[in-house]
């Protein structure tokens, strides 16, 4: 199966700060891979597809980036609606197990 | 409006049984593959099952096989998972998403998520 690793856990940042999450997989994924954003008590919600394609209605301050196996989600200036948990999961795996990140918190500072 | 509306889920005991079901709408249903995506109290996410849009394939997480079945009825716009001897751990907020695909047809994120439903697992 392929292990999806996101770093850092845990990040506190404050407003208008640059934010950089990273996602690693186990194995190589193309880019096939997915960001999403989740707010305490709501569901998921799809920010970035085919690792770099911003969803409809998304921000553009939300950017992702990478191929293979090591991909980033940005944030280019942090706004209060976005401290919430982030996800990244690979979709191109054989049979299909569409696997998540562990996530990472972002915080206020 | 495109819309994942779950239901079903509960207290149940350990060793017990549960359906949950899932009723989408304002999109053609039949024409994607669906999962279940679960989080436990406090944790993150974990697929669950997917299903394909006939029904003619199913993948569960290695923790569930045996014990879940993920179905779908087209006719009524439903997905279904019926949940078998259940344990402490399957406690969690149940997710239904819908899979979006590519103009390839390889499927590329989980675009529509339902709002979750409970499913508590204790004695």
């Amino acid at each position: 199966d392929i292990q999806l690793t996101q770093s850092p856990s845990f990040l506190s940042a404050s407003v208008g700060d640059r934010v950089t999450i990273t996602c690693r997989a186990s194995q190589g994924i193309s880019s096939y891979l997915a960001w999403y954003q989740q707010k305490p008590g709501k569901a998921p919600k799809l920010l970035i597809y085919a690792a770099s394609t911003l969803q409809s209605g998304v921000p553009s301050r939300f950017s992702g980036s990478g191929s293979g196996t090591e991909f980033t989600l940005t944030i280019s200036s942090l706004q209060p609606e976005d401290f919430a948990t982030y996800y990244c999961q690979q979709l191109n795996s054989y049979p299909p197990t569409w696997t998540f990140g562990q996530g990472t918190k972002v915080e206020i500072k | 409006e495109v819309q994942l509306v779950e239901s079903g889920g509960g207290l149940v005991q350990p060793g017990g049984s549960l359906r949950l079901s899932c009723a989408a709408s304002g999109f053609t249903f039949s024409s994607y593959w669906m999962s279940w995506v679960r989080q436990a109290p406090g944790k993150g996410l974990e697929w669950v099952a997917n299903i394909k849009q006939d029904g003619s394939e199913k993948y569960y997480v290695d923790s569930v096989k045996g014990r879940f079945t993920i179905s779908r009825d087209n006719a009524k716009n439903s997905l279904y998972l019926q949940m078998n001897s259940l344990r402490a751990e399957d406690t969690a907020v149940y997710y239904c998403a819908r899979a979006s695909y590519d103009s390839s047809g390889y499927i590329d994120a989980f675009d529509i998520w339902g709002q979750g439903t409970m499913v508590t697992v204790s004695s």
